[in-house]
């Protein structure tokens, strides 16, 4: 089985444009989660959803990081527009269900913004 | 609140010995609490788990304690060796929600 894929391993911004990272959830995982990593803050949870459905919008990461899930096999994590500070290392992850807690990790998305 | 502080944020102890992560909830609802260990340029990875319904859990070196009146979960390592040196995250969810929250890290590294 695959496991959760995400594209591109890095990417490099200028301050102010748009970005869109890619996830590929492990086949048959209803959840899925964004996490932004970083060396301070550690594992921050941006957005997760439930079988397609947003349960969770990522608080203060809402007004400039929008993610969407339009089919049970593809998530995207937009970051509009970019700031230096956004810069870390982008995590998705998914998870079987509710009974099934543990959660697989995709490699990561580095972002770097200028 | 939902937030998980996890101490000590950077810890060195020399091989053989055995190291320990302390996490605090705030969610009292919370009854799953997993523990995921990174390697350097990996993904974080499940180690052990444990929940509510358990205080203390133990596989292949590793042990895992629950207090839920304190709201207070640990990790131990024993016997550490190279190969454990990583970060380690605590974290906690509610089955109910699934949503996992972590804790902000600790990193281990075990000394020759």
């Amino acid at each position: 089985d695959a496991g959760v894929t995400q594209t591109p391993r890095h990417e490099v911004a200028e301050k102010g444009q748009t970005i869109i990272l890619k996830c590929e959830p492990v086949s048959g995982h209803n959840d899925l989660f964004w996490y932004r990593q970083t060396k301070i803050q550690g594992l921050e949870l941006l957005s997760y959803f439930r079988s397609k459905s947003l349960m969770e919008d990522g608080g203060a990461f809402k007004d400039r990081f929008k993610a969407e899930m339009l089919n049970s096999s593809f998530s995207t994590l937009k970051i509009q527009p970019t700031e230096p500070k956004d810069s870390a290392v982008y995590l998705c992850a998914s998870s079987q269900d509710i009974s099934q807690n543990t959660l697989y990790f995709g490699a990561g998305t580095r972002l770097s913004v200028l | 609140g939902e937030q998980v502080e996890q101490l000590p944020s950077i810890l060195r102890v020399q091989e053989g010995s055995s190291a320990s992560i302390n996490c605090t909830y705030e969610n009292s609802a919370s009854n799953y609490f997993p523990w995921y260990k990174q390697e350097p340029g990996e993904n974080p990875k499940l180690i052990i788990d444990i929940r509510s319904n358990m205080e203390r859990k133990q596989t292949q070196g590793l042990i895992v304690l629950l207090d839920k009146k304190a709201k207070r979960f640990s990790l131990h390592i024993t016997d550490t060796q190279p190969g454990d040196s990583a970060m380690y995250f605590c974290a906690a969810s509610e089955t109910n929600t699934n949503k996992v929250v972590f804790g902000t890290g600790t990193r281990l590294q075990v000394l020759p």
